[in-house]
């Protein structure tokens, strides 16, 4: 079965360090999210990929956030310096259909930032 | 106040028990998940519906849309059900989500 996978599961890093969370979605896909879930709260949304460019984001996805698809078949999530609560699950996701598609996530990449 | 809401918070069944988990939103979507969320954090979508009735092995997701209102059921619950349930509306033009707190389900053998 097909499935989304991300790396690295599990990131420590220091405050104000660069961080780049890597995903491979499910290769016939055109809509890609990465969501966020900081520790005992609930699942957020963070930002939506088509076509090559950002189609939504949050108000959590500010400057210190950026998306990327280099070589069509991963997708990055970059935050240039990195802050205490910034420590979180990142799950990326995709589908094949905008809204109508099944979606499917990944494993989640950890992120532990001290 | 949260556009997704969901109850009970917890949940705690024994083995072999009926299990219903509701969920309740606020704003417009064009369609509705219901997601599992193992212990070690990973997401399995387990329905995605905007109307009626899906049945996928033990478990049942219904939906009304005219009430916003969304139930999962388990069927005869086992221990390996134990997980964090969580309903997600689609709501937007971009397909993304809004994720309500989960349900926390224990099933004890």
């Amino acid at each position: 079965e097909p499935e989304v996978t991300q790396t690295p599961s599990h990131q420590v890093t220091q405050m104000g360090q660069e961080v780049i969370l890597r995903c491979v979605p499910i290769s016939n896909h055109l809509y890609f999210y990465w969501y966020r879930q900081i520790l005992g709260q609930k699942v957020e949304f963070l930002v939506s990929f088509y076509n090559n460019e950002i189609s939504e984001k949050s108000e959590i996805f500010d400057d210190q956030f950026s998306v990327e698809r280099p070589d069509g078949s991963n997708f990055t999530l970059k935050i240039r310096s990195t802050k205490l609560e910034d420590s979180a699950m990142y799950f990326c996701a995709s589908r094949e259909q905008r809204s109508t598609g099944e979606l499917f996530f990944g494993e989640g990449s950890r992120l532990t930032v001290l | 106040k949260n556009e997704v809401e969901q109850s009970p918070q917890n949940l705690t069944a024994q083995e072999g028990e009926f299990i219903t988990i509701n969920c309740s939103y606020s704003v417009g979507i064009s369609a509705l998940h219901w997601l599992q969320q193992h212990p070690g954090g990973g997401i399995v979508s387990l329905f995605m519906l905007s109307s009626g009735k899906k049945k996928h092995g033990r478990l049942i997701a219904t939906i009304n849309i005219q009430e916003k209102h969304s139930s999962l059921h388990i069927t005869a619950s086992h221990p390996r059900d134990s997980a964090v349930y969580i309903c997600a509306v689609i709501s937007g033009s971009q397909g993304n989500l809004i994720f309500g707190k989960g349900t926390k389900l224990s099933v004890k053998p």
